[in-house]
């Protein structure tokens, strides 16, 4: 069946530092991608999404690219801040309207002033 | 967008007892889907609940033990049953927005079992 992997955490860095975190998936067809962001004692919130191949999500200034060829929709973001720190989960999501969820396994990311 | 109201957030309960969680949104809504997140772990789909009919369970969860009611397209209730240690989880119920490209999520129930 369709899996998301995602890099182990947790992750922690200093304010400004680059992130990325890195996120594969193993599906059939043409899935779209998501990621998604769960802040201290909050629930799960869309942070961005790509629906085809090379379709670039961006929020925030977080970015991600759907790459077909390699399988993975890497989270990038140039310049980290402390409000950053969060539970980053990557998924993905088969065909159109109200379908299921599969989760990776989720990312813990500090970061420290 | 959909705003979620799950109740409880949080509870202890005891071993061998149940548990009902509710999820109301605001719109109208053909299917609800209720996921567990187990301690440092991600999102797993328990299952999917359509108004009017029998909910679709994953493989692994049975409806003996989660129970799901939908009663009207606002509102649906998870039910944890006979509950164990290893039930301790946050519960999160969620449905898809307009146009089906975004999934919305309830702020989630925080089950501890003693």
């Amino acid at each position: 069946g369709d899996s998301v992997t995602q890099m182990e955490g947790p992750v922690t860095l200093s304010e400004e530092a680059f992130l990325t975190i890195n996120c594969t998936y193993t599906a059939t067809g043409y899935p779209s991608l998501f990621w998604y962001v769960q802040y201290p004692g909050e629930g799960l919130q869309l942070l961005l999404k790509a629906t085809k191949a090379d379709d670039k999500g961006s929020n925030k200034g977080f970015e991600a690219t759907y790459r077909k060829e390699t399988t993975s929709f890497h989270l990038e973001k140039g310049s980290v801040q402390v409000s950053d720190s969060a539970v980053y989960f990557c998924a993905l999501k088969q065909g159109q309207g109200a379908q299921k969820l599969v989760f990776g396994q989720g990312t813990r990311l500090t970061i420290n002033p | 967008s959909a705003v979620i109201s799950q109740k409880p957030s949080r509870d202890i309960c005891q071993r061998g007892t149940s548990l009902t969680i509710q999820c109301q949104v605001d719109s109208q809504v053909t299917m609800m889907f209720w996921y567990r997140q187990q301690p440092g772990q991600s999102l797993t789909l328990i299952a999917t609940a359509n108004q009017g009919s029998e909910a679709t369970y994953e493989s692994g969860f049975v409806i003996d033990k989660f129970p799901i009611s939908r009663p009207n397209l606002t509102f649906s209730t998870l039910t944890v049953s006979n509950m164990s240690p290893e039930d301790s989880s946050i519960y999160l119920c969620s449905v898809e927005g307009t146009g089906g490209s975004e999934a919305f999520f309830g702020q989630g129930t925080r089950l501890t079992v003693v």
